[in-house]
């Protein structure tokens, strides 16, 4: 877990602001996620990525944007589009490219996380 | 997509007695299931996984029992401890169609352990 950080931890925003929250790990993971966690609603699945210059959509990406041109960082930014992004933003990666697991272990390990706070 | 659903959303019990914790899942085809510990305001930590291929799986005081027929899995600890508290979480892998290599969670339960 020490190997992945996340800043700021606690980041405050503007209406009408893009923001962007930063995620490292000097693991050598290939794949790298971004989580929201609400009170009451788990953790839901932003985007992920498996490989350096590829990623896709999860179960929320509407109003987020990534990118992972580097296979240590995957940015995420929080664009005025995105309604109510007040949450806490959580950072995970794991070993292995999902796509090519066969029954193996694929553990998340997550970052300390960003709070957002929309002002 | 893959569908979660994890019982009971709290749960209060006294130190030393036994906790359960049940998660159900849609997709027959998945195939790798963690639970989660998360402490107020830190990352969620992994605390025992469990694979298809196996039934159950024990690490000291934490058990998972995993039945695939039925499409759920649960979470057993024994003789908790206040330092037990904390939110656990399931979470279920995807193998198949759109739902391959990703986790889907839980909504998560609140355990507390009264001392």
């Amino acid at each position: 877990d020490g190997g992945i950080t996340q800043s700021p931890k606690y980041l405050f925003r503007k209406e009408g602001q893009n923001v962007t929250l930063s995620c490292e790990q000097n693991l050598n993971h290939d794949a790298m996620y971004w989580y929201r966690q609400d009170p009451g609603q788990g953790l839901r699945l932003i985007y992920y990525s498996q490989i350096v210059n590829d990623f896709q959509k999860g179960d929320i990406a509407e109003g987020y944007s990534v990118s992972r041109e580097k296979k240590e960082s995957f940015p995420l930014t929080v664009t005025s589009a995105q309604k109510n992004p007040t949450a806490f933003y959580l950072c995970a990666s794991s070993m292995q490219r999902p796509a090519l697991v066969a029954g193996g272990a694929d553990t998340q390990y997550f970052g300390p996380g960003t709070r957002l706070t929309v002002l | 997509g893959e569908n979660v659903e994890q019982h009971p959303s709290t749960l209060s019990v006294q130190e030393g007695d036994s906790a359960v914790i049940k998660c159900t899942y849609s997709d027959s085809a998945s195939n790798y299931f963690p639970w989660y510990k998360q402490e107020l305001g830190k990352r969620p930590q992994l605390i025992i996984d469990i694979r298809s291929n196996v039934g159950e799986k024990k690490d000291q005081r934490i058990a998972v029992t995993l039945n695939k027929t039925a499409k759920h899995f649960s979470l057993h600890i024994t003789e908790t401890q206040p330092e037990d508290s904390a939110v656990y979480f399931c979470a279920v892998r995807g193998a198949g169609g759109t739902s391959y290599g990703k986790l889907t969670f839980g909504q998560g339960t609140i355990l507390t352990v009264h001392p």
